[in-house]
């Protein structure tokens, strides 16, 4: 299995403000996922982060408003832009090891904006 | 397009009984993978399961079995004598072989009772 440690774990910040994410694994992995999770919701794809290329969006979600790094094989960040209270929700990244491995997830960030 | 219907929004039993929880998916691949994950209320998310599609035997691990059934496109979970520490919502979500990331439905809030 992989090790996922996310920062912060949760925040409360001010509308208009941007928050950074993120999420270091223990080990090497091709992929790495960031999801979102609105309140009493399902869990969403955000985007694929790509390692030395752009993320990969899902449709509904933009560059502008959720910018992703990916500098190496172990760490990703996720920012969330210029914050509205819509944008509370968890956000949880996730990494996966070879086809034939579960996706692991790590603990989650509890985003609450106000 | 994937698809993951859990039809079932919220249940709630007396501990000790039995309780299946119910996940039908659409997909046009061939191969792909279907997972059970479970979120209690801390947030993070538990990997309990990855079927892929070639293999239909029903598995059990202790108080917990699924049943997949391709005919009828359906992967279900059942909790055996069930423990209020099972109280949590359960996710089933689906990926394309190799892909890694996951379609997941909309999850049901299990109440276990004592």
């Amino acid at each position: 299995s992989a090790v996922i440690s996310q920062k912060p774990s949760r925040d409360i910040c001010q509308r208009g403000t941007s928050l950074t994410i993120q999420c270091q694994v223990d080990s090497q992995v091709t992929m790495m996922f960031w999801y979102r999770q609105q309140p009493g919701q399902s869990l969403t794809l955000i985007a694929t982060a790509n390692q030395g290329s752009e993320a990969t969006y899902e449709s509904g979600f933009v560059i502008d408003k959720f910018p992703i790094s990916r500098p190496n094989l172990t760490f990703s960040t996720l920012t969330v832009s210029n914050m509205s209270p819509e944008d509370s929700s968890i956000y949880l990244c996730s990494v996966g090891r070879g086809q034939y491995t579960e996706a692991f997830f790590g603990q989650g960030t509890r985003l609450t904006v106000v | 397009a994937q698809k993951v219907t859990q039809a079932q929004t919220e249940i709630s039993v007396v501990e000790k009984e039995d309780v299946t929880l119910d996940c039908v998916y659409e997909t046009r691949d061939t191969t792909y993978y279907l997972f059970w994950y479970k979120q209690p209320p801390s947030g993070e998310l538990v990997f309990l399961i990855r079927r892929n599609s070639f293999d239909e035997q029903n598995e059990i691990s202790g108080r917990y079995s699924w049943n997949f059934q391709k005919s009828t496109s359906s992967f279900n979970f059942t909790i055996t004598a069930s423990q209020v520490v099972d109280s949590a919502v359960y996710f089933c979500a689906l990926s394309e072989w190799g892909a890694q990331k996951l379609v997941f439905g909309q999850g049901t809030r299990l109440t276990i009772n004592p």
